[in-house]
């Protein structure tokens, strides 16, 4: 495992839910990352955090709404969501903000929306 | 700007083989290349990056990557594949922002 964990792994809601999505980052990284995944496209950053602050909101629908608290954990609050959200919904963590950082990544939520 | 291209969606290649997959940028400035590997319902693993230096950057399970300035590629390489190789590999690159650029993906598919 690469120290990322992600809860749950699956999610089923209707579209009128609200649910949230969990990253644990367990390598003392500073910076984290939300990722959409969907089948023949390229990645989607949507958000990033650096130090606990929010660097780079990449135009994403405001019904997906991150959070925070500190360093090691980040959430993914999801509301009226569309069917088209369903996607894996990846967490990435690197140990700085910088572009010679790789990155190191959870396995995923598998969002379904109904 | 920065993107990435990787023009195959899928490499077929037998067991033993050498294999390649391929991958080109755009980047302004000097690029920060990576490869990544996706094994089914796991998330993305870290393979190797080029920074700077030796063009031939070799990472992990025997992977190696050449980049070419010239050509602004940065190919993925292995002289012999196994099935256990099988997987999603992604190219990124990092220019002088503070986002990564992924590409689309090739799966990689190593015949018995």
């Amino acid at each position: 495992e690469t120290g990322v964990t992600q809860t749950p792994r699956h999610l089923v809601m209707g579209m009128t839910n609200k649910k949230s999505l969990k990253c644990e980052q367990h390598l003392g990284h500073n910076a984290m990352y939300w990722y959409k995944q969907s089948a023949k496209k390229p990645l989607e950053l949507m958000f990033v955090y650096s130090l606990e602050e929010r660097v780079e909101n990449n135009s994403v629908p405001s019904r997906f709404s991150p959070e925070c608290p500190n360093s090691s954990h980040l959430f993914l609050h999801l509301h009226t969501l569309q069917p088209e959200d369903s996607a894996l919904y990846l967490c990435a963590s690197s140990h700085q903000l910088v572009n010679s950082d790789e990155q190191y990544f959870g396995p995923g939520t598998r969002l379904t929306v109904t | 700007a920065q993107s990435v291209a990787q023009p195959e969606d899928q490499v077929n290649v037998a067991e033993g083989n050498p294999l390649t997959v391929k991958c080109t940028y755009s980047v302004s400035g000097n690029p920060y290349l990576f490869w990544y590997v996706q094994y089914p319902n796991r998330g993305l693993q870290f393979l190797l990056k080029y920074i700077t230096g030796d063009n031939l950057v070799k990472g992990s399970y025997g992977f190696e990557a050449e980049f070419n300035k010239s050509q602004t590629s940065f190919h993925l390489k292995k002289p012999s594949a196994l099935v256990s190789d099988s997987a999603l590999y992604f190219c990124a690159v990092w220019g002088g922002s503070y986002i990564p650029t992924f590409g689309r993906g090739t799966s990689l598919i190593v015949h018995p």
